[in-house]
This record gives structure tokens, sequence and C-alpha cells, in this order.
């Protein structure tokens, strides 16, 4: 069965520290992964995505991610994190011509003014 | 607002209600998802559907639970004998196109007592 693992479930920086999040996926065929956010009281947003082409993908707010397809990784970075990063991150998948997504567990990012 | 709506936000129930739950998509997008989320634990999916067909089902859905979209425009979810279990977060999403990004409402939180 597919599954999405994110290694980093809760997470304390200090503005400007640099942040990566792993996400590791299971699926050996084609996929289409993704980041969300949710901030507090908020409803999830997308933050980037991942179809094909360049595995480097910039999001919105400074995000980026990589997806080394070797490592069935899709870890999300930002170079300086900021008090507003403060949220739930979410890795989600989707494979092949399934529509579903398939979530990890999330990781809670505090930034300490 | 022309984001994807959900009705009631908040709901609380005592255990062997019946509950219906709303869920408005963005006005062009043709694939309407339901997921659940608990506290601490990323959404699952529960049941998606394309224009008005319900194309997959979760085996989390148990028959105490359906859903529909009959004009292929708002979905409902009807949760039936509720039990203490089903408190969660219900998120509606919606999407169109081949890429398939899924926009999310702000959920409607179920309490059963």
């Amino acid at each position: 069965a597919q599954s999405v693992s994110q290694h980093n479930h809760h997470v304390i920086l200090s503005e400007a520290a640099s942040l990566e999040l792993g996400c590791n996926y299971s699926y050996g065929g084609t996929v289409n992964l993704f980041w969300y956010v949710q901030y507090p009281g908020q409803h999830l947003q997308l933050l980037l995505k991942y179809f094909s082409g360049d595995p480097l993908v910039k999001g919105i707010k400074g995000f980026e991610a990589e997806f080394i397809k070797s490592k069935f990784s899709f870890n999300l970075r930002k170079p300086s994190v900021q008090w507003s990063d403060t949220a739930e991150y979410f890795c989600a998948v989707n494979a092949g011509n399934n529509r579903k997504l398939i979530w990890g567990l999330g990781t809670s990012l505090a930034v300490n003014p | 607002d022309t984001g994807v709506s959900q009705d009631p936000r908040h709901k609380i129930t005592k255990r062997g209600q019946n509950v219906t739950f709303r869920c408005d998509p963005i006005s062009e997008h043709n694939r309407l998802y339901w997921y659940r989320q608990t506290l601490g634990q990323g959404p699952e999916f529960l049941t998606y559907f394309q224009n008005e067909a319900q194309l997959e089902k979760s085996r989390l859905l148990s028959d105490r639970f359906s859903a529909e979209r009959p004009k292929g425009s708002f979905s409902t979810l009807e949760i039936q004998r509720t039990e203490q279990g089903d408190s969660a977060m219900y998120l509606c999403a919606s999407s169109f196109g081949q890429m398939d990004e899924q926009y999310f409402g702000p959920g409607t939180r179920l309490t059963v007592t």
C-alpha cells in the first residue's frame, strides 16, 4: 500500500534559521507530490507541487522542495524562516492515475521570534 | 469568496444521531473529495466524485457513511447512527484538470458526545 512518512513531527526554530522537512513515500511508479501548509485556525493551503520536469520546485513564501526519485523523497526547504511560518506542514502524494491524496502525519513547526 | 465552502463549520451531536454536511466546491471544478482528519494525523481519504459519479470510496467509509453529488455541483456527506469514533474534522476539496491540484475548504468539525 502507498504510504507517506514525515520524519520530523515537531520542529522548533529561531527566526532566520534554515528549515528542511523530510518526506518519503512508498510507490514505485509515477507520482505527483505536494506540500500543504495549515496556519493556525486556517484551512489547508497548497505550498508547492511536483508533477514532472525540473525536480527542484519553488512554491509560495520562499519555500522550495526537491524531488529525488532514487530516494523516494520530496523534502521541503526554506533558507530563512520567519515567525509567520509557524504552522503544520503536510506532505501528500497521489500515484499513477489515482486521484486521492495519501498524506503524511504532518510536522508542527514553531518559529520563535 | 470563491473558494471551497463547507457548512456547518461545527457540529455537536449525541451518539446515535444522524448528521449531514455540505460542501460547495469552486464553481468550475469537476472533482470533489472528502477527507477526514483527527488530531495529530494527516487527512485520510474517504471518497471522491468526478461530476456526479462517485468514483472511489475508502474502506474507512462504512455503511453508515454516504456521500452524494446529485448535480455535479455541491456534495453532501451523511453519517448515520454516529459513534464517538466519528469525531473528527471532515474536509472537502475540489479540483479541475489533469494536474489535479486540490483546494480545501475550512472543514466541518464534528463532535459526538
